[in-house]
C-alpha cells in the first residue's frame, strides 16, 4: 500500500504483559514518528527516529517504553508490564525529509491498546 | 514552551453553514501552523499548513485557515458545511527551527453537521 500502516489495530492486554505494536512508515520516508492519543486528547509526541537514529525519546512516559528501527524502515514501539494508564491509541507518522517539522507527516491508523 | 488551544471541545453547524474552528497558539519563534483532520477509526489527514508564507492558508475539501500574529490565531474556516466534514479537528504547532522537531497537538474539536 501507499500510506502508513500499522499493525495490530486492536490489542487487548492484561495489566502487567509486555506488547510490541508495529509501524511500515511509507518507502523512503526518513522521518518517522510516535504519537500517544489518550481518549478525548490530542496525539502527545512519543519519540522520533532518523532513518535508524533515535534522536528524540523526550516523550516517552516512563522505562517501560522503548521504540527501535534497527534497518530505518520498519520501527517497533514496545511496552513492558503494561499498565492500565497505557491504555491509548498509537499513531505513528512518517515524513520524507529529515526533521519532518515543515514535510507533511502521514499518519498510519493507530493501534488501540486496552489494558485490562 | 509551544501549545495549542482549541476554543469549543465541540461545534454544531447546519448543512451550508459557515464552519469556524478556533485555534490560538503560543510560541516563542515563529510558529509552522497546521490543521488535520480525523475520521473514526482513521489516521490524522493534513487539512492545510502555514509556513510562513502567505498568511491565509487555503487547503483540501474547501478549507481555509488565516494566521494572524497579532492575535496568535490560526483559525479554521468553510464557507459552507458537508454532512462529510463531521470529523474531529486538530490545530497543530511545530518550531521551525529544530531537526527532528515533533507536532504539538490541541485537544481537538468535534465537529457535527446536521441536515
Amino acid at each position: 500500500g501507499a500510506g502508513v500502516s500499522q499493525s495490530p489495530r486492536y490489542k487487548v492486554a492484561k495489566r502487567g504483559q509486555d506488547v510490541a505494536l508495529r509501524c511500515d512508515p511509507i518507502s523512503g520516508h526518513v522521518s518517522l514518528f510516535w504519537y500517544q492519543q489518550a481518549l478525548g486528547q490530542g496525539p502527545e509526541f512519543l519519540t522520533y527516529f532518523q532513518n535508524e537514529a533515535q534522536l528524540d525519546k523526550s516523550g516517552l512516559p516512563s522505562d517501560r517504553f522503548f521504540a527501535e528501527r534497527p534497518e530505518g524502515s520498519v520501527s517497533t514501539l514496545k511496552i513492558q508490564r503494561t499498565q492500565q494508564e497505557d491504555s491509548a491509541v498509537y499513531l505513528c507518522a512518517s515524513s520524507l525529509a529529515p526533521g519532518g517539522a515543515v514535510d507533511e507527516q502521514f499518519f498510519g491508523p493507530g493501534t488501540r491498546l486496552t489494558v485490562l | 514552551a509551544q501549545s495549542v488551544t482549541q476554543l469549543g471541545s465541540h461545534v454544531s453547524v447546519s448543512e451550508g453553514a459557515l464552519v469556524l474552528l478556533r485555534c490560538n497558539y503560543s510560541s516563542s519563534v515563529p510558529p509552522y501552523l497546521f490543521w488535520y483532520v480525523q475520521y473514526p477509526n482513521q489516521g490524522l489527514q493534513l487539512l492545510l499548513k502555514y509556513t510562513s508564507a502567505a498568511t491565509l492558508v487555503k487547503g483540501i475539501n474547501g478549507f481555509e485557515a488565516e494566521f494572524k500574529k497579532s492575535e496568535t490565531s490560526f483559525h479554521l474556516t468553510k464557507p459552507s458545511a458537508h454532512m462529510s466534514d463531521a470529523a474531529e479537528y486538530f490545530c497543530a504547532v511545530s518550531s521551525p527551527n529544530q531537526a527532528g522537531t515533533a507536532l504539538i497537538f490541541g485537544k481537538g474539536t468535534t465537529l457535527s453537521v446536521s441536515s
